[in-house]
């Protein structure tokens, strides 16, 4: 496996269910990202891990509960979700610039989970 | 607030012909800028990172330029091709801050 991998690719659940979803990358990045694409609107920044710590978190709902668990692995908690957060659901990884306080390389994505909430 | 646009939001042309995308942002202070491609229901391919300092980068025929003073940047294809039909973003990393901000992106469609 290259670059970086999401698993499921495609996601049913009804509002009542407990699922996650999973992200791995292979570059020997130190940062993570979950983003959420809905149709018709920019990608919208969850979270954002940096050496396994969450430093950002967007308001999210905490219907939405993220967890990184190690640099490489990125994981995001869905329960007693609701229709309009079906979207397509995106992970990223990029490298945090030694001595740079906050600044980051560019991102690379996964191919998404398309999660669709019934 | 850095708020990003993209015009226009569709676009359609013959094969072989030279295109221009346009991503402009409100805020003059960023980091860097990044174009991505996205094909239907998938993930983003980064195509080109400008870094604040520079002014424009090239990767085969793909060319984009960047004017932070005016709050532009553009995406050129030249020789356009079936392939390149997908959906180009732009995104801007404001400051010192991780958080990339999107626009809505471009959908290319390139008639064969």
């Amino acid at each position: 496996e290259t670059g970086v991998t999401q698993t499921p690719r495609h996601l049913v659940m009804g509002m009542t269910n407990k699922k996650s979803l999973k992200c791995e990358q292979h570059l020997g990045h130190n940062a993570m990202y979950w983003y959420k694409q809905s149709a018709k609107k920019p990608l919208e920044l969850m979270f954002v891990y940096s050496l396994e710590e969450r430093v950002e978190n967007n308001s999210v709902p905490s219907r939405f509960s993220p967890e990184c668990p190690n640099s490489s692995h990125l994981f995001l908690h869905l329960h007693t979700l609701q229709p309009e957060d079906s979207a397509l659901y995106l992970c990223a990884s990029s490298q945090k610039v030694a001595g740079l306080a906050g600044t980051y390389n560019e991102q690379f994505f996964g191919p998404g989970t398309r999660l669709t909430v019934l | 607030k850095q708020e990003v646009t993209q015009i226009p939001a569709a676009l359609s042309v013959p094969e072989g012909e030279n295109l221009v995308l346009n991503c402009s942002f409100t805020d003059s202070a960023i980091y860097n800028l990044q174009w991505f491609r996205q094909d239907p229901g998938k993930g983003l391919t980064s195509l080109l990172l400008i870094q604040s300092s520079q002014r424009e980068q090239t990767s085969g025929r793909l060319n984009a330029s960047l004017d932070k003073s005016s709050g532009r940047s553009t995406l050129y294809i030249a020789a356009s091709q079936p392939g390149d039909s997908a959906t180009y973003l732009c995104a801007v990393k404001s400051g010192a801050t991780n958080k990339l901000i999107f626009g809505t992106g471009t959908l290319l469609a390139v008639q064969p």
